[in-house]
């Protein structure tokens, strides 16, 4: 399984884009990059999921530069609802590592008014 | 509605009485997993299951069982719970190899 390392804590104000980057430097070849967000007592939910370039959907973006050793998850135009603690994930669907996920840490993003 | 259930949300119990959390899922995925999460450690998996009667451990499955007999239920039994599982738990599953997990609700586990 790929080590992540993401920024412990980030702050940003209202309206601003958000940008948290992972290094993975030790990526495999099958590896999908996966970001999930998580409110304080509830569960992680799904962001975002790419393999290389750049990902869009209706609340971020997931930039990956061609030798894929980091990603950065783009949120434009936060709101203090976004202020949760984001995850990085790196692994192979369908193989048993991918199935044991590692979520490290985190980012905490705190957003002010 | 698309969910994963846990029950109980909630729970106080003595060390050593034994203790079952259910975890169940309406979307007919075939992977599961249990999580525990502590301040300062993050999440980190306990056991997950790949299919029916096919359970592998996780990072932290000492002092905790699973089963799963049926598709959509993956229970977590602590057979004999000690305070230094007093922690958040949170089930999830997924079906889709690409691996977006669908995360209960959480239950707060208490042993005094």
């Amino acid at each position: 399984l790929a080590k992540t390392t993401q920024p412990i804590s980030m702050d940003s104000y209202e309206g601003q884009e958000v940008n948290i980057t992972c290094s993975h430097n030790n990526i495999a070849t099958n590896d999908y990059i996966t970001w999930y967000q998580q409110f304080p007592s509830q569960g992680p939910r799904f962001i975002i999921q790419g393999y290389k370039t750049k990902v869009t959907n209706e609340v971020a973006s997931l930039f990956i530069p061609a030798d894929r050793k980091s990603s950065t998850l783009s949120l434009p135009r936060v709101s203090l609802s976004d202020t949760a603690v984001y995850y990085c994930l790196v692994g192979a669907p369908g193989s048993g590592g991918y199935n044991k996920l590692i979520f490290g840490a985190g980012t905490r993003l705190a957003v002010h008014p | 509605e698309a969910q994963v259930t846990q029950n109980p949300r909630y729970l106080i119990t003595v060390t050593g009485k034994k203790l079952t959390v259910t975890c169940s899922q309406n979307m007919n995925h075939e992977y599961m997993s249990w999580y525990r999460q502590d301040p300062g450690l993050g999440l980190r998996q306990i056991y997950y299951s790949m299919n029916v009667e096919v359970t592998d451990k996780g990072d932290v499955p000492e002092g905790y069982k699973v089963s799963r007999k049926e598709k959509r239920n993956f229970p977590l039994i602590l057979e004999s719970p000690s305070p230094n599982q007093t922690s958040l738990y949170f089930c999830a599953s997924w079906g889709d190899l690409r691996g977006e997990q669908y995360f209960g609700p959480g239950t707060r586990l208490t042993v005094t």
